[in-house]
């Protein structure tokens, strides 16, 4: 299968800072990147649905000022969380697709705001 | 809105065994099924995945099993191995996953015995 990759794997911030996470497909081009919120036991939420150069698609809920979501090349999605705070404390996860076919998840980025 | 269910929510079996998991989904224009296996502390792996113009799809151990009229979905996994065990999700495309969205069930933890 295609490989996604994340960076970081683990983050610690304070609260009130910004921080961001990469999300790359390494063997394909991805049309379409998507992300995920996961609470422990409990499956995955949609956040947003990036497409290379336009803007992203935010699910209900989800702040679009305090998840920014950029997708800069077919291979890139970068998601930033402004202003984290304790109850931003969650593992997200990208995927990556091409044309609505398979759908390959990143290994996950574990953020924990202090 | 539509949504997908899963069951049992865990499931225990002594190695050797076969191991099933179900899903029913409620959007009728979902033609995508895939099945990821996460282990803790990992992004999901795309382990097998079965389209709507067929019923079966078989990969060594694992098979999944599509029944359109009563939309529902299940997962085989026969002599079942300890590195199994892990949180299994099922999924559906939104609609007819030109866009790539799935919509995912509520996860099965899958406990093998040795």
């Amino acid at each position: 299968g295609a490989v996604v990759s994340q960076h970081p794997s683990r983050v610690i911030c304070k609260s009130g800072t910004s921080v961001k996470i990469e999300c790359r497909s390494l063997d394909f081009q991805a049309t379409t990147m998507f992300w995920y919120r996961q609470f422990p036991k409990q499956s995955l939420m949609l956040m947003a649905t990036s497409n290379e150069g336009s803007k992203a698609t935010y699910e209900q809920g989800v702040e679009k000022d305090k998840f920014l979501i950029n997708h800069a090349s077919l291979t890139l999605s970068t998601l930033t969380v402004t202003s984290a705070h304790p109850e931003d404390s969650s593992f997200y996860i990208c995927s990556a697709n091409l044309w609505g076919r398979e759908q390959y998840f990143g290994p996950g980025t574990r953020l924990t705001v202090t | 809105g539509e949504n997908v269910e899963q069951h049992p929510s865990t499931l225990s079996v002594q190695e050797g065994d076969s191991a099933v998991i179900k899903c029913t989904y409620s959007d009728s224009a979902s033609n995508y099924f895939p099945w990821y296996k996460q282990e803790l502390g990992k992004g999901p792996q795309l382990i097998i995945d079965i389209r709507s113009n067929v019923g079966e799809k078989k990969d060594q151990r694992i098979a999944v099993t599509l029944n359109k009229t009563a939309k529902h979905f299940s997962l085989h996994i026969t002599e079942t191995q300890p590195e199994d065990s892990a949180v299994y999700f099922c999924a559906a495309s939104q609609g007819s996953s030109n866009t790539g969205k799935l919509i995912f069930g509520q996860g099965t933890t899958l406990q093998v015995k040795p």
